[in-house]
C-alpha cells in the first residue's frame, strides 16, 4: 500500500517560534490533508489541499501541496502552548477513497 | 456543533470474545468510516460504508470484522473473536458527500483493550 513519511517525529520549541513539518510519498496523492490530534481525541481537520502547488492558510497555519503531488508541508507561525499535540498528514488518491495517514509529528511548546 | 459520537469510550474484553463498537454519525452525513490507531502509531483505514454496503476495505478488515447500519442513526463495528493485536483506539468518521475529499469528521474514539 501507499506509505507517507512524515518528519520530524517530534519537535520541542519555545512559545513564539515558527514550526515546519513535512510529508513525502513514493506515489501521487490528489488531495493532501493536515490533522491535529489531542490526547484522547479523534483527529481534527486543519487544512485540506486539492491542487498541486496550492498554498493555503488557516490562521497561523499554512500548508502547501507539492508540485509533484508527492509531498506537502505544514508551517505554524508564532506557536502558542495550545498548539501542543500530534500533527498528522494524510493523503487521498481519489475522491471518497481511504485516507492514508503519516506517522505524526509530536509538537511540544514550552511557555 | 454536530459531532460524531462513539460508545463506549473504553472497552475491555477477553481474547476470543465478540465486541461491538457503536457510533452515531452526524445526522445528514451519508458516508461512514472506521479507522484504528494502535498506541503510538499512525491512524489506519479499516472500512468505508455507503448506501448500506461496504465501499472499500483494507487488508486489516478481514472476516473477523463486520459493519452494520442497523437503523437510521447508528453505525457499528463488530469484531467476532478478538485477538490481542486488535487492541487499539477505534475511530468512527463520517462525511456529508463523497466528493468532499478529506472532510471527514472523527469521533473521540473507543479504546479497545483485549486481554
Amino acid at each position: 500500500g501507499q506509505q507517507l513519511n512524515q518528519s520530524p517525529q517530534s519537535m520541542f520549541i519555545q512559545e513564539g517560534e515558527d514550526v515546519s513539518m513535512n510529508c513525502t510519498s513514493s506515489s501521487i496523492f490528489n488531495t493532501w490533508l493536515w490533522y491535529k490530534q489531542d490526547p484522547g481525541e479523534g483527529p481534527v481537520l486543519l487544512i485540506a489541499l486539492y491542487k498541486a502547488g496550492e498554498l493555503t492558510s488557516n490562521g497561523r497555519l499554512t500548508a502547501q501541496f507539492g508540485i509533484t503531488r508527492k509531498d506537502s508541508f505544514l508551517n505554524i507561525s508564532a506557536s502558542i502552548p495550545s498548539d501542543v499535540g500530534i500533527y498528522f498528514c494524510a493523503g487521498q488518491l481519489d475522491s471518497g477513497s481511504r485516507l492514508t495517514f503519516g506517522e505524526g509529528t509530536q509538537l511540544t511548546v514550552n511557555p | 456543533e454536530p459531532e460524531v459520537t462513539q460508545t463506549p469510550s473504553h472497552q475491555v474484553t477477553q481474547m476470543g470474545q465478540e465486541v461491538i463498537l457503536r457510533c452515531v454519525p452526524i445526522s445528514n452525513h451519508l458516508y461512514f468510516y472506521w479507522y484504528r490507531q494502535i498506541l503510538g502509531q499512525k491512524v489506519e483505514f479499516l472500512v468505508s460504508f455507503y448506501n448500506n454496503e461496504i465501499s472499500e476495505k483494507s487488508e486489516i478488515f478481514d472476516d473477523q470484522f463486520s459493519v452494520e447500519r442497523p437503523d437510521g442513526s447508528n453505525f457499528t463495528l463488530k469484531i467476532r473473536s478478538t485477538k490481542l493485536e486488535d487492541s487499539a483506539m477505534y475511530f468512527c468518521a463520517s462525511s456529508e458527500r463523497r466528493d468532499s475529499p478529506g472532510k471527514l469528521f472523527f469521533g473521540s474514539g473507543t479504546q479497545l483493550s483485549v486481554l
